[in-house]
């Protein structure tokens, strides 16, 4: 079956312009996770949404960032008048529930100029 | 706050050789602990898991891990390191009934001809 695909693959934006990112998870996986990885560093946790219960947001960088998830499926990651920190790879994973792993799509590589 | 240290941000062995990926966390209970394999330009891609059961765990292309409590660690091996492992590896923790996954800095790992 398809894994986790994400687009743009690819992103480069001005400063100050907002960007939309996308994440098709797992068919039937009720948990989706979004990350950013910058260079030479770990992936840091930004949010996450599980079935119909409130989304965890505590590792939003900011109120620039927003995510929402549809009908328990598709989720976009929306950063506002972006700054040349946001620069990063952001990854999306989906998951069948606790306990288990999770499986990872590609990645945006957003790029700020 | 969990965290996770992962010893060495390079690791270089020369192929044939031992790998070894040091992960160590801090818990006051036992999570649950993952490897994950990143290879250029990829999403990153389980290896192996820990949650209940046996502490030395089996994962894909002969790799291992062993869960050790009184050492909060998990360290990675393979016996013998092939071209083709030339990755980046991250270890991962899940706090036992949660969701919020923190992961590590990664280790890069060179192989040597």
């Amino acid at each position: 079956g398809a894994g986790v695909s994400q687009s743009p693959s690819n992103k480069v934006t001005e400063k100050g312009k907002d960007v939309e990112l996308r994440c098709d998870p797992i068919s039937g996986h009720t948990a989706l996770y979004w990350y950013r990885q910058s260079l030479g560093q770990g992936l840091e946790f930004l949010i996450y949404f599980q079935g119909n219960s409130a989304p965890d947001k505590s590792g939003l960088p900011s109120d620039r960032f927003s995510a929402e998830r549809t009908g328990g499926s598709v989720s976009t990651l929306t950063i506002q008048r972006t700054q040349q920190e946001d620069s990063a790879v952001y990854l999306c994973a989906s998951s069948p529930g606790l306990e288990v792993a999770q499986y990872f799509g590609p990645g945006t590589r957003l790029t700020v100029t | 706050a969990q965290s996770v240290t992962q010893l060495g941000s390079h690791v270089s062995v020369s192929e044939g050789a031992l790998v070894l990926l040091r992960c160590n966390y801090s818990s006051s209970v036992p999570p649950y602990l993952f490897w994950y394999v990143q290879y250029p330009n990829q999403g990153l891609q389980l290896l192996l898991k820990y949650t209940t059961g046996a502490t030395l765990v089996k994962g894909i292309n002969g790799f291992e891990a062993e869960f050790k409590k009184s050492e909060t660690s998990f360290h990675l091996t393979k016996p013998s390191a092939h071209m083709s492992d030339a990755a980046e590896y991250f270890c991962a923790v899940t706090p036992t009934g949660g969701f919020k996954t923190i992961f590590g800095a990664g280790t890069r790992l060179f192989v040597k001809a």
